[in-house]
């Protein structure tokens, strides 16, 4: 069965300083690893994806994710952090073993303070 | 730009009624899902569809059915609504497979149901 874990309920970070956000996730299959945003009383917003290739993938609004295999890893990182960043964030996979469904982290709150 | 369009915003109901959420996409998007979002509890399939008239069971489908009539529209019915239902639920749609780039989930915006 597929699962992802997001450690931290929250992450507090001073604007201007890198932020990080972290995942892990298990699966059967290959791993289809995707990062969302949701801002107050929204839907989720697309961030970025890794499906194949470069570990590095880089994405909206300045943000980039490290795919890491043997760490089974996918952190969401940016390197300079903005107040307009501060949402909750969620990571997601797709196993190619498992069929149509995403599976989704519990979501990590982030606060960037100015 | 992908559209996913949810009927309401918010929503008040009172138990036992029977609640109509409704979600259409204009991306001709095989795939279609209903989550349920809880604090603490990230987000829960309820149900999903990969064609017309198909459906599967997700995670809590218990409570709730779903239609799929049209390959754009996708509808959620809460057959007698309770107070633990109260919740965010979200809509959202993709491609049917992994091959390709277009591989990602797109959302609603949401619809904020209470019931009282």
């Amino acid at each position: 069965a597929q699962s992802v874990a997001q450690p931290e309920d929250q992450v507090n970070v001073a604007e201007g300083n890198p932020l990080t956000v972290k995942c892990t996730y298990s699966v059967s299959g290959n791993p289809y690893l995707f990062w969302y945003v949701q801002y107050p009383n929204r839907g989720l917003q697309f961030l970025l994806k890794y499906i194949t290739g470069d570990n590095l993938v880089k994405g909206s609004y300045g943000f980039e994710a490290e795919f890491n295999k043997s760490q089974t890893s996918f952190h969401l990182k940016k390197p300079s952090a903005l107040v307009s960043d501060s949402a909750l964030y969620f990571c997601a996979v797709r196993d190619d073993n498992y069929g149509q469904n995403f599976v989704f982290g519990p979501g990590t709150r982030l606060s960037v303070l100015p | 730009d992908v559209k996913v369009t949810q009927s309401s915003r918010y929503l008040v109901k009172r138990t036992g009624e029977k609640v109509f959420l409704e979600c259409v996409q204009d991306m001709d998007h095989e795939n279609m899902f209903w989550y349920r979002q809880d604090p603490g509890l990230g987000l829960r399939l309820i149900y999903f569809s990969y064609d017309v008239k198909m459906k599967e069971k997700g995670d809590i489908p218990e409570g709730y059915s779903v239609s799929r009539e049209k390959k754009e529209r996708f509808s959620l019915i809460l057959e007698s609504a309770s107070t633990n239902q109260t919740s965010m639920y979200l809509c959202a749609s993709s491609f049917l497979g992994l091959t390709g780039a277009n591989t990602e989930a797109f959302f609603g915006q949401g619809t904020r149901l209470t019931v009282v």
